[in-house]
């Protein structure tokens, strides 16, 4: 177990609605990457925060946005749902941002969009 | 963004070793290469990570190509318990502001007992 939760588990959203997802980082761990993985594909990077600041981003439209706050923990808001985004939605946290360090992963959220 | 070849798939038997080749023509001298594992219905977990140099660890060794265009995750003796889909990543930082893994599709290993 990494240490690094998320909530829900398990979503279902109908089209076009809102939805706000949660992850707390890993204890000391003050990065945290946000990433969507559709069935039997690898992870797609959506953003980084960092010190509770957007530090990178993915190829993911702007109604895809999050926040961090300064206990490290984020969110990960969607808007105007798709069907499309129907995926697993896994957090990542890690100590420094760096390559030379791993990061780890929470169990994801499973989001169905109707 | 710098990318990762693995076969889509590989099998091996129990207790016998492992060897997950990854190719990384692109890399970059900054870029190090990380393998991350990742069970159904569990999130990607870090098996391990290097630079230039092959690395141990408890879980795994990875072995570096001199040209640093190839990789093999070797698993000295696989377990039921490793059967999963292995990713190759190339741990990229631009300037510093953010070092985001790429993943690939993965190589799907099935152990057999």
């Amino acid at each position: 177990e990494t240490g690094v939760t998320q909530s829900p588990t398990h979503l279902i959203k109908t089209r076009g609605q809102q939805v706000t997802l949660r992850c707390s980082s890993q204890s000391g761990h003050n990065t945290v990457s946000w990433y969507q993985q559709a069935l039997g594909q690898g992870p797609q990077f959506i953003f980084q925060y960092y010190r509770e600041e957007e530090n990178g981003r993915g190829n993911f439209p702007p109604r895809f946005s999050g926040l961090q706050f300064p206990n490290y923990s984020s969110e990960l808001n969607v808007n105007a749902l798709e069907l499309d985004d129907s995926a697993l939605y896994l957090c990542a946290s890690s100590g420094e941002r760096t390559g030379n360090t791993e990061a780890f992963f929470g169990q994801g959220t499973r989001l169905t969009v109707v | 963004d710098a990318k990762t070849t693995q076969p889509n798939s590989m099998e091996s038997n129990e207790e016998e070793p492992v060897h997950l080749p990854c190719n990384h023509s692109t890399i970059s001298g900054t870029d190090y290469i990380h393998w991350y594992r990742q069970l159904p219905s569990q999130g990607p977990e870090y098996v391990i990570h290097g630079l230039t140099s092959n690395v141990n660890n408890r879980m795994a060794s990875l072995a570096i190509a001199e040209d640093r265009k190839s990789s093999t995750l070797i698993l000295h003796r696989a377990t039921l318990r490793d059967a999963a889909v292995y990713y190759c990543i190339l741990r990229v930082s631009y300037g510093g502001a953010t070092n985001k893994l790429i993943f690939g599709t993965g190589t799907l290993l099935a152990v057999q007992p």
